[in-house]
């Protein structure tokens, strides 16, 4: 059965560190990797990564896929309070299902 | 450009009633997908529409069904409500599919007691 799974479940920083999220996953035909960022309200979209290895980067998030480990990582330098978010990942299948992980719930604290 | 909007956004039904909700996708968009979020089961796909036909389908019991019309906008239909169909219901566009990210609407919150 395929599934994705997300470390750690939550996490505590302080302003000014740097985390890094994980996301292994098992899905049959793979296809893609998403992340997501969600707040209050619902998820907005990060970053697609590919079996490419290519690295994606937007300020100071960045993130990137290891096709042999079947993970990626999603690193966010210097956290801000607006950064306190549940951040999730989903494996997309060939035909385009997404199986969500189970999200990490970040918590910046100034 | 406007985002993705559904309607309602809040419902209360009771148990073996069915429901109906909403989905407007990102002008263009022709893929729309839903989701169900719960606290237990976090992010579940339910499935997905491209140009009018179910491209994709989750694990849900035939009781959850959908439809996308010419415009895109789509609705999903749950009949014969369980307490368990409590969730927050997500639908989100995107230009070529699911696999390239997606941009969410706000969710309809549904009630069953």
């Amino acid at each position: 059965e395929d599934k994705v799974v997300q470390s750690p479940l939550s996490l505590v920083v302080h302003e000014g560190d740097t985390v890094t999220l994980n996301c292994s996953y098992e899905v049959t035909n793979f296809r893609s990797l998403l992340w997501y960022k969600q707040e209050k309200k619902a998820p907005t979209f990060l970053f697609m990564l590919t079996s490419s290895g290519i690295e994606k980067k937007s300020g100071r998030l960045s993130s990137i896929l290891d096709k042999k480990e079947l993970s990626s990582i999603l690193n966010i330098t210097a956290t801000q309070t607006g950064d306190s978010a549940i951040y999730l990942c989903a494996g997309v299948e060939a035909g385009g299902k997404l199986i969500f992980g189970q999200g990490t719930e970040l918590s910046v604290k100034p | 450009k406007a985002g993705v909007t559904q309607t309602p956004r809040y419902l209360i039904k009771t148990r073996g009633q069915q429901v109906t909700l909403s989905c407007s996708p990102i002008s263009g968009h022709r893929s729309v997908s839903w989701y169900q979020q719960t606290p237990g089961q976090g992010l579940q796909f339910l499935f997905e529409y491209f140009s009018e036909t179910q491209r994709n389908k989750g694990n849900f019991p035939g009781r959850f069904s959908g439809r996308q019309f010419s415009n895109s906008r789509s609705e999903m239909n749950v009949s014969t409500l369980e307490l368990g169909d409590s969730a927050l219901y997500l639908c989100a566009s995107s230009l070529g599919g699911t696999q390239y990210g997606q941009y969410f609407g706000p969710g309809t919150r549904l009630t069953v007691l």
